[in-house]
This record gives C-alpha cells, sequence and structure tokens, in this order.
C-alpha cells in the first residue's frame, strides 16, 4: 500500500461547481498535513496546512479524519483559475506527497 | 519571499555523462531537499540534507549522489546518466523545527538520450 494515494482524476467540472478531493494515508503516526497546488509546468506551492479541527482560507476548506487516515479538501464556487493538479502531503519527518489529483474547471 | 533558484530550466545529456543539478535558496534553510517528479508517480524524494555536509537518502537515491557544502546550496549529481532519468528534478528547501512548508524550485526538466 502507498504511503500516500490520492484519486488522479481527472475531475472536470463547471464554473461555480463544489468538488472535493481526498488523500489518505498509512502511517498513523503523521503528523502534519498539506495541501499543495501544482500549475502547468510550475513547482507546487503551498496551498493551506490542514488542521485538526478543519480549517477555511476563502472557497477552500480543509478536513483531517484521523480515525479513518484521510484529508480532504473542499473547493466551493469552483472558478476557472482553480484548474491546477492538487497534491496532499504528509508527514512525519520528511514530507511525502500524493501523486496528485488534476482538476479542471470550465466555463 | 523565499527564493529557491535552479541552475538550468531544460537540460539534455548523453547517457553516461556525469551531470550536476544546482539548487540555491537564500533564506537559510536548515533543510534542502532533491525530488523527481514522472506522470503518474509523482513526487519522489532522491536525498534531502539537514545541514550542511549532511545527507540523508530518500526513496529513491540510487544512481544520484548529492553535496551540501555550503547551507544555501544544494547539488544534485547523475554519476552516468542513463535515460529511466530523464525526468523533471525539483529541489526544496524549508525551515527546521515544526514548520513544514516547503519551497519547491522551479524545475529542471532533464533529458537524457
Amino acid at each position: 500500500r502507498k504511503e500516500v494515494e490520492q484519486d488522479p482524476g481527472p475531475f472536470n467540472v463547471p464554473e461555480g461547481a463544489t468538488v472535493a478531493f481526498n488523500c489518505t494515508y498509512s502511517n498513523s503516526a503523521s503528523q502534519s498535513f498539506f495541501w499543495y497546488r501544482q500549475d502547468c509546468r510550475k513547482e507546487p506551492k503551498l496551498l493551506m496546512s490542514v488542521y485538526s479541527s478543519g480549517n477555511e482560507d476563502g472557497r477552500f476548506t480543509a478536513q483531517l479524519n484521523r480515525a479513518s487516515q484521510y484529508i480532504s479538501l473542499l473547493i466551493r464556487d469552483s472558478k476557472l483559475s482553480d484548474s491546477a493538479t492538487y497534491l496532499c502531503a504528509v508527514t512525519p519527518g520528511k514530507l511525502t506527497f500524493g501523486q496528485g489529483t488534476i482538476l479542471t474547471v470550465h466555463p | 519571499d523565499v527564493k529557491v533558484t535552479q541552475s538550468s530550466r531544460y537540460l539534455v545529456k548523453r547517457t553516461g555523462e556525469k551531470v550536476f543539478l544546482e539548487c540555491v535558496q537564500d533564506m537559510d534553510h536548515e533543510n534542502m531537499f532533491w525530488y523527481r517528479q514522472d506522470p503518474g508517480l509523482g513526487l519522489r524524494l532522491i536525498y534531502f540534507s539537514y545541514d550542511v555536509k549532511m545527507k540523508e537518502k530518500g526513496d529513491i537515491p540510487e544512481g544520484y549522489s548529492v553535496s551540501r557544502e555550503k547551507k544555501e546550496r544544494f547539488s544534485l549529481i547523475l554519476e552516468s546518466a542513463s535515460t529511466n532519468q530523464t525526468s523533471m528534478y525539483l529541489c526544496a528547501s524549508r525551515t527546521g523545527g515544526a514548520s513544514y512548508e516547503q519551497y519547491f524550485g522551479p524545475g529542471t526538466r532533464l533529458t537524457v538520450t
């Protein structure tokens, strides 16, 4: 089983839609969790950290479920500019990344 | 703003050549990392370093070595390039302690022919 797994997609959604991604992790000792965004032919950039109590940043909401060992990212009111690959990353120690989920938002 | 720079955006080398990929960060970060990214496989860690002259193997170190003589610079070396090392190489850095935000360089697209 991979340490971190994501549904690679692609997810194709219309503008204004709500879309959610999950990311499962196998190491129960994982302590820190992140979502990165990677635009085509660009480097990954931190989108948001994921806190135990869940956190929100504008249209983006991140949740952690320790019991089931997954994190989620919810995007509301999708914009064309949200089209990207979304990578989850978990610790402990070095960051381990999922393979990424491709999101395409169309008009 | 944190800046991580890589020496080349695109590189074409021949099989058997020795290849050097350079990475420099300007935020005095202790930790530096080299990844490769391939379609369907995501980001895979090759080597990392917690301090000057220190290095640790990542998940796929075979065929690679690294050098960290100065805090700001972390070099990835392909001793004898092979076609299966054609990939996107990404360098990253972060500070130590509890903060795990990693900053990535723009990447080097290496093609080995």
